[in-house]
This record gives C-alpha cells, sequence and structure tokens, in this order.
C-alpha cells in the first residue's frame, strides 16, 4: 500500500504531552520520518529511524512505532511546536516510491 | 552546514516544461552516501515525493508522475535539476529540493521551496 494516514488536526494545552500518529503498510517495513512546517517555511525533519533527532531538535520531541503505525510524541508542548506535522516513509511495494502522509495541524492551546 | 537553493522560473505556461535546478553548497553531491530529492506542495495542501538521483545519475520516481519527470546531475556545478512537462494547472505548487538519506530514510535537509504557478 503507498498510503500514510494522520488525523487532520490535534490539540495540546501548554507543557502538556501530545501524540501525534501516522498508519501505514509501509510502516511494518520502514521507520517514519517526521518533518516540522511552519507557515510560508520549508518543512524541517524532527525525527527519523528508530528514534533520531537531527542536531538542534528539542528532546521533547520522541518517536516510536509498533506495527503499522508511527508516532511522534511533544513532551511538554512549547507555543513554538504550534505547526504542521507530516510523516514519510518508503513505499514498501517494492516500486521505491516515497509517501507522505496527509499532514496533522498541531495547535497549542 | 549543507544548504540548498532552487531556482528557476515562477511562471510556466500550460502545455510547456517546468524547469528548476537546485544548488547544493556546504557540502558535495559526489561524495556519495545521499540521493537529491524534489518534493512539492500543492498550495494549502500536504507534500509529494516527485523523485531522486545519486550522484552516478540513477533515478527513481514517483510512479504518478514517472511519463513527465526528469531529473538530472550536474556533478561538476554541484546542482541537479527538474524538468516536468506538459504542466497544467495541476502542477502549481511550492517545489522543494532535499537532501535524502535512503537508510534510514529521511530528508535531511531542504531549500526554501519556490512557487512555480502555471498560468496562461
Amino acid at each position: 500500500s503507498s498510503e500514510l494516514t494522520q488525523d487532520p488536526a490535534v490539540s495540546v494545552a501548554l507543557g502538556q504531552t501530545v501524540r501525534i500518529t501516522c498508519q501505514g503498510d509501509s510502516l511494518r517495513s520502514y521507520y517514519a520520518s517526521w518533518y516540522q512546517q511552519k507557515p510560508g517555511q520549508a518543512p524541517v525533519l524532527v525525527i527519523y529511524g528508530k528514534n533520531n533527532r537531527p542536531s538542534g531538535i528539542p528532546d521533547r520531541f520522541s518517536g516510536s512505532s509498533s506495527g503499522n503505525t508511527a508516532s511522534l510524541t511533544i513532551t511538554g508542548a512549547q507555543a513554538e511546536d504550534e505547526a504542521d506535522y507530516y510523516c514519510n516513509s518508503r513505499d514498501s511495494s517494492g516500486n521505491r516510491n516515497w509517501v507522505f502522509g496527509g499532514g496533522t495541524k498541531l495547535t497549542v492551546l | 552546514q549543507v544548504q540548498l537553493q532552487e531556482s528557476g522560473p515562477g511562471l510556466v505556461k500550460p502545455s510547456q516544461t517546468l524547469s528548476l535546478t537546485c544548488t547544493v553548497s556546504g557540502g558535495s553531491i559526489s561524495s556519495g552516501g545521499y540521493y537529491w530529492s524534489w518534493i512539492r506542495q500543492h498550495p494549502g495542501k500536504g507534500l509529494e515525493w516527485i523523485g531522486y538521483i545519486y550522484y552516478s545519475g540513477s533515478t527513481y520516481y514517483n510512479p504518478s508522475l514517472k511519463s513527465r519527470v526528469t531529473i538530472s546531475v550536474d556533478t561538476s556545478k554541484n546542482q541537479f535539476s527538474l524538468k516536468l512537462s506538459s504542466v497544467t494547472a495541476a502542477d502549481t505548487a511550492v517545489y522543494y529540493c532535499a537532501r535524502t538519506l535512503v537508510v534510514p530514510a529521511a530528508h535531511d535537509y531542504w531549500g526554501q521551496g519556490t512557487l512555480v504557478t502555471v498560468s496562461s
């Protein structure tokens, strides 16, 4: 399958923990990567692989995976975390395609 | 610090070919270990992977765009390019270039993006 499904919108109270999920058959074979995108800006990689953060990404961002579901967790959400979040993985159908989820709009209340 | 910068026309007429170039600085395309991707985002929509190229010239394209896409690399200029033929209004989007890791899979550096509008 070549689809990744995300909830369109999620909200979290300031300082609380939020989990953003991504579902798809390809996640049984490949880890998801996660991207944060703020209005008018390019996406920024925040999590990749089993649970790797690029340099400069706060440790409140973490990733996990189980079966066909990948999750991005923000522990102690900050106002600056309000953004769109996209998951991405390689397609497991053998055509070397890459697929993105539809994105989740995170609102920090 | 690797930086990528897209360049090319911001307006393309329907049925013509969209052409963009990505210039890489702070790292060499020829050093290997990475693929170089084009990704687009329709206005107000999500992200769509178009395809990528390795420094050797090997390419892989999104099956939905494969018949119209060509990605090439010029290692002497540290650039890679996108050509999308027979464009329509549906190809209006912000086009990003990015550096891509295959294992684990991730696009770790992105250009700022360039808006291409298809209109007569």
